[in-house]
Parts: structure tokens; sequence; C-alpha cells
């Protein structure tokens, strides 16, 4: 089983400050099968990032993923008003589908 | 548009059942994997089942198996999960998404409490 440590736990940052967010598995990732997501207060998830680069339909280029192995980052180079949210990484490799415990960014 | 709609939620005792259901549209559902998601209060993600186009392939995380069944009608575009033996670890909203192991669309939710 993977699993997945997200940090920092919360990240406390301005608009327009690039932020860049932690998860570093257990053990290797087989092909890079790790997704982020994001989630705001009320809301569903939302798939942002899958095969640890890969954006999803519909998302902006201010988003982008790194990472092979065990350590992956999700990086907002610039972050917009709606981007204050919770981000969680995701392998999707085997079962368990393990998420991580999640990075909040809050308004500085 | 791709639209989930779950329901089926509410409050069931300990050890009481409950089926929540997903009524899917907007996207070709007998044609997609589809899976439960969970998220228990103020905390993280959790995921629960999924199963292939026609029900051939189904998958649980451990603390479910045996109790929880997943299942599909693609006459009706709807998913289903069955909960038996509920306990109180189980209170969480449920959410219904598209993908197998990684989710694409994800319906709003239905809360299922646990509690006597």
């Amino acid at each position: 089983e993977i699993v997945l440590t997200q940090s920092p736990g919360t990240l406390s940052l301005s608009p327009g400050e690039r932020a860049t967010l932690s998860c570093r598995a257990s053990q290797t990732v087989p092909s890079n099968y790790l997704a982020w997501y994001q989630q705001k207060p009320g809301q569903a998830p939302r798939l942002l990032i899958y095969f640890a680069s890969r954006r999803a339909t519909g998302i902006p280029d201010r988003f982008s993923g790194s990472g092979s192995g065990t350590d992956f980052s999700l990086t907002i180079s610039s972050l917009e008003p709606e981007d204050f949210a919770v981000y969680y990484c995701q392998h999707h490799g085997y079962s368990p589908l393990n998420f991580g415990g999640g990075t909040k960014v809050e308004i500085k | 548009e791709v639209l989930l709609v779950e329901s089926g939620g509410g409050l069931v005792q300990p050890g009481g059942s409950l089926r929540v259901s997903c009524a899917a549209s907007g996207f070709p559902f007998s044609s997609s994997y589809m899976s439960w998601v969970r998220q228990a209060p103020r905390r993280g993600l959790e995921w629960v089942a999924n199963m292939n186009q026609d029900g051939s392939f189904i998958d649980y995380v451990d603390s479910v198996k045996g109790r929880f069944t997943i299942s599909r009608d693609n006459a009706k575009n709807s998913l289903y999960l069955q909960m038996n033996s509920l306990s109180a670890e189980d209170t969480a909203v449920y959410y219904c998404a598209i993908g197998g192991n990684y989710w694409s669309s994800w319906g709003q939710g239905t809360l299922v409490t646990v509690s006597s």
C-alpha cells in the first residue's frame, strides 16, 4: 500500500505569489500514476492533474505538476483569488487508491 | 453537460443498512468506469469502491470489504452502493465519480450519518 504525505499542512500566501505543494510517497509510484485535486468548502473535489503532469480538461496552465518516483509537486505559478482551497494528491496505480492528507492554501 | 446526482443518504443506526444511488447524465455511462469516494466530516478523502463498465471488475478498500456492495444499472444510467453493518466510522459524504483509478467528474455528494 502506498502512503502519501503532503506538506506543508497549510501554506499562507498572497494573490500573485507562487505556490509549491509537495507530495511524498512511501514507495515508488509506478508509471507516475499521481493525481492532484482541488477542493473548496462545500464542494466536491476537482481533478487538476493526472499522470503526475497532465492537466485535466479546462484546467488553467498556471497549474502544473511534476515529479517522479516518490517525490511529486504541484505548482501554481501565480495565485488567483479562486485558487485558495485544499489540495490533495492521490496515487492511481493500484488498489488501495490512497489520497494524501491535503494542503490548505490560505490567504496571507 | 456531465451531471452526477447522488441520493439516499441520511441518518442510520449503528449496525444498520443504507443504499445510496447516483443518477448519471451527459456522458456515455455504460462505457465509463465508475467509483464511490467518501469524505468523513472535516477529514480527507477515501476511495471506497470502483466498478468497470459491465460489472466484471470490482474492487473495494479493505475497510468496507464484505459490508459494502457496488453495483450499476446501465439501462438506467445509475450507480449504487449498498452499505451494511454500518458503524460510526462510515459517517461521511459519499461521492459518485467518473473513472476507475482517478476521477474526472464528481457529484455533489450525499451525507450518510451513522449514529444512535
